[in-house]
Parts: C-alpha cells; sequence; structure tokens
C-alpha cells in the first residue's frame, strides 16, 4: 500500500524558473491539500482540491498554481519560482474535508 | 479563521521525564483536534485525535491528550519519554476551514 508519493524528493532550480512538484495517492481519497513547511511557520495550506476538477485557494496560494485532473494526482506548479518559495513542500489527503488528513514524504525545494 | 499556538518551540528532557506540550487555539465552534509527529527526515505521522466524545484521548506511543474546552487548549503528554521520541510534534486544529497547524515544538530527550 504505497499511500501518498511525492516526487522529485529533492529540487534545486533558478529564480524564474518553472517547477511542478508531484502528488499522488492511491487510497482513492476525495480531498488533496498542499502545503508549505517553514520555520517558525509550522505547515501552512497552499492549495486544496474536493474532487477531480475542484480546486481552493488556501491561506498561501500565491505564485502557485494546481490542476486535478485525475483524482489520484494533484501537482504543484510554482510558474516563475522565487527565493522566497524555498521551502518543503507535503501533500496530504484526506477522505472527507473535516477528518484526518494523511501526508506525503515532502519534497525539499531550493530556489536559487 | 482558527488560530493555534503552542507555547514552547525547544524542549530539552532527559529520558524517563515526563512531558506535557502546550496548544491554545481560538476558535468558537466546534473543532477537530490532532496532534502530530514529525520524526527527523521524515514525514508528518498521526499520533491523536479528538472528534468528540472522552476529552482524554490516548494516541500511538503512549501519548495522550486532554481537551478542555473552556480553556480552548488540546496538550500533549507523555508520563516517560524515550530518546526515540525526539522529534517535532504539530498541533493542529480545524474548524469550519482548513486545518491550521501550530509552529511546532521540537523535542530532544537525551539519552
Amino acid at each position: 500500500d504505497a499511500g501518498i508519493t511525492q516526487s522529485p524528493r529533492y529540487k534545486i532550480t533558478e529564480t524564474g524558473r518553472q517547477v511542478t512538484l508531484m502528488c499522488h495517492q492511491t487510497w482513492s481519497h476525495s480531498y488533496m491539500f498542499w502545503y508549505r513547511q517553514d520555520l517558525g511557520h509550522g505547515l501552512r495550506l497552499i492549495y486544496y482540491s474536493a474532487a477531480a476538477d475542484i480546486t481552493d485557494k488556501g491561506e498561501v496560494p500565491d505564485g502557485y498554481v494546481v490542476s486535478r485532473s485525475k483524482t489520484e494526482n494533484f501537482p504543484l506548479t510554482l510558474e516563475s519560482a522565487t527565493r522566497s518559495q524555498t521551502s518543503v513542500y507535503f501533500c496530504a489527503s484526506s477522505e472527507l474535508r473535516l477528518d484526518t488528513q494523511y501526508f506525503g514524504p515532502g519534497t525539499r525545494l531550493t530556489v536559487l | 479563521a482558527q488560530s493555534v499556538s503552542q507555547h514552547n518551540h525547544h524542549v530539552i528532557l532527559s529520558e524517563a521525564a515526563s512531558l506535557e506540550l502546550g496548544c491554545n487555539y481560538s476558535y468558537g465552534g466546534t473543532v477537530n483536534l490532532f496532534w502530530y509527529v514529525q520524526y527527523p527526515g521524515q514525514h508528518l505521522q498521526l499520533l491523536l485525535k479528538y472528534f468528540s466524545g472522552d476529552p482524554l484521548v490516548k494516541g500511538i506511543k503512549g501519548f495522550e491528550a486532554e481537551f478542555i474546552k473552556s480553556k480552548f487548549s488540546f496538550n500533549l503528554r507523555k508520563p516517560s519519554v524515550q530518546w526515540s521520541d525526539t522529534a517535532e510534534y504539530f498541533c493542529a486544529v480545524q474548524g469550519n476551514n482548513d486545518m491550521r497547524f501550530g509552529a511546532g515544538t521540537r523535542l530532544t530527550v537525551k539519552p
């Protein structure tokens, strides 16, 4: 049972480049989430999705784009990466909106 | 929107010491409460959760938490910590919106 997988696990990119972080879940959970983790801030929600083709903004959505064409995949794209987007990104999923969320292993992104 | 406050940023204990990590939230409605743990280099794992019922919740690895509604608190406890409990601990609250996390408490247990 793979659960949630994220790729890549580590990524170094340069300012201005487009970067896509992948998230895949095998549970058929309806809800999927993207968080960023920064020291002193805990985890902050970037975007979430209630189902295929339904997405909505979270607390810190600026500079990010998401899509969800299939239930199991929820990619996060940084259209033009900035240094302030250097962070660890976690994907999560849950069966219901207000329910336990299960997290992937994270992607450590460095923007130079 | 709800907010979550974790009082301790870094706690250092010796093995066998008792642990209590504070968590307070601000939200007036019904909440779901969680404690997650993140071991070094790993993803977040659920320690325990409270949705309703008995306010004293028992989780994995000997952890427990008590929901005190009047104090808007959900403190995490463990009577005797082990070196393997060294990790970062996050309190999280779900209100009518999204899950909000505290900034985390780093626990270091000295052998």
